[in-house]
């Protein structure tokens, strides 16, 4: 079963701060975030492994509670760059499955 | 380096006829993962190819099948297509076993009429 994300869309103003989740039904080994820009392939952000980890890329961070299956990507700050589809997928032990994606839209 | 490379770039077959996709994957990496994203949709895991072995398959008929080369490019191979085949599939590599940072291709955008 897919992990589910909310929200779908979302629109920013440059600067504004943005929060997108992703859970899962299921016991999770890793949450991975990734970007795609349309027309383009996915675009690797970062990985939460098991344990609770946070981590930040730039502006960029995420956390993963492990207990409740769930992960958050929050953006700071969001710039213009920030827009694209942003997918989590999220590793079982068994394969790797991708939410639908929430739609990023950020203006000047 | 050149990344992850996929060919062809755009395909166009007819319902019941069979198709081949290729890709290279990024120098280093030794796993390749393949994906089917519809229109507006995330990508759906069809299988993963670790040591010229399938390790992991999705929720996808036999219909799809693969093989990784000793050099650990790979091949998805589709047969009896159907209307539903017609999609943008993407091929990831990633080093080692374990599902590290995945690096995609620019996918391969399969039209079947």
């Amino acid at each position: 079963q897919q992990p589910v994300q909310s929200p779908q869309a979302v629109i920013l103003r440059e600067g504004e701060d943005a929060v997108i989740n992703c859970s899962s039904s299921k016991a999770l080994y890793s949450v991975h975030w990734y970007r795609q820009k349309h027309g383009e392939a996915p675009v690797f952000l970062m990985i939460l492994l098991k344990g609770g980890e946070q981590k930040g890329h730039d502006k960029i961070s995420a956390s993963f509670n492990e207990k409740k299956q769930q992960s958050s990507l929050y953006l700071t700050a969001s710039q213009l760059s920030y827009s694209g589809t942003y997918f989590c997928g999220t590793e079982t032990g068994n394969d790797m499955r991708f939410g639908a994606g929430t739609r990023l839209t950020v203006k000047p | 380096d050149a990344g992850v490379t996929q060919s062809p770039t755009h395909l166009i077959k007819t319902r019941g006829q069979q198709v081949t996709l290729r890709c290279s994957p990024k120098s280093g990496h030794d796993t390749v993962s393949w994906y089917q994203q519809a229109l507006g949709q995330g990508p759906q895991f069809i299988f993963q190819y670790y040591e010229e072995e399938e390790r992991q398959r999705g929720n996808f008929p036999d219909r799809f099948s693969g093989h990784q080369f000793p050099n650990y490019s790979s091949e998805l191979n589709v047969n009896a297509l159907l209307l539903g085949d017609s999609a943008l599939y993407l091929c990831a590599s990633s080093p080692g076993q374990l599902y590290n940072e995945q690096f995609f291709g620019p996918g391969t955008r399969l039209t079947v009429l």
